[in-house]
């Protein structure tokens, strides 16, 4: 079946450090990956979604690179801001479904 | 443009009491409906997805059901609330196929 595993459920780090959030997927299908964020008290918005060329989508400053050898759509940034901290979910969709990971809580102190 | 919208905004029930949320998205016709649900401090939970009008499928009930009344509607419910369906209710479209999900501006639900 379709499945998407985030390990980490809490991440704290200081700003500027980088950020990597950690997403593997299984899916019989060649899927869309996407990256979400949830600001507290908000509905999730979307905040990347892969291509199905080798193009590494980028947004405010995040980025994803889909390694299908590794079934891994990892989230990256370089240097982590305080407005960053929020809830982080990576989702597939093979088809008319979408599957969500557990999340990733993403702290960034000063 | 595409909207969605839910209401209402927030509720505030006693357990046992009936419960009727709402969906409504305009600009898009013959969207992919979806239902969320959140705990406070948790993590998505999908509970029912509908393709068309009139078909509803059930990921996760949580004595929850859902309805499509309308190509632009959908509807969650329950005749009797319980304290452990607080949280936040969500309503998304998807455009269809291999596409992103946009998610609507949610309903907090507060059960006493």
């Amino acid at each position: 079946g379709d499945s998407v595993t985030q390990t980490e459920g809490l991440v704290t780090l200081t700003e500027g450090l980088p950020v990597m959030l950690n997403c593997t997927y299984q899916s019989t299908y060649s899927p869309f990956l996407f990256w979400y964020v949830q600001h507290l008290n908000e509905a999730p918005k979307l905040l990347l979604k892969s291509f199905t060329d080798n193009k590494r989508p980028e947004h405010q400053g995040f980025h994803a690179t889909l390694h299908k050898s590794s079934s891994s759509f990892h989230l990256q940034k370089s240097s982590a801001q305080l407005s960053d901290s929020a809830l982080y979910y990576c989702a597939l969709s093979p088809n008319n479904r979408i599957f969500f990971g557990d999340g990733t809580q993403l702290v960034v102190k000063p | 443009a595409q909207t969605i919208h839910q209401w209402p905004v927030a509720e505030i029930k006693a357990v046992g009491s009936p419960l009727s949320l709402g969906c409504t998205i305009k600009g898009k016709s013959s969207p992919n409906l979806y239902w969320y649900w959140q705990a406070t401090g948790g993590t998505l939970q999908q509970l029912f997805y509908s393709i068309t009008v009139g078909q509803v499928e059930s990921v996760v009930q949580l004595n929850l059901s859902a309805s499509r009344p309308k190509d632009d509607q959908f509807i969650l419910s329950t005749e009797k609330l319980l304290l452990s369906h607080s949280g936040f209710y969500l309503c998304a479209w998807m455009g269809g196929g291999y596409a992103e999900q946009f998610f609507g501006p949610g309903t907090r639900l507060t059960v006493l």
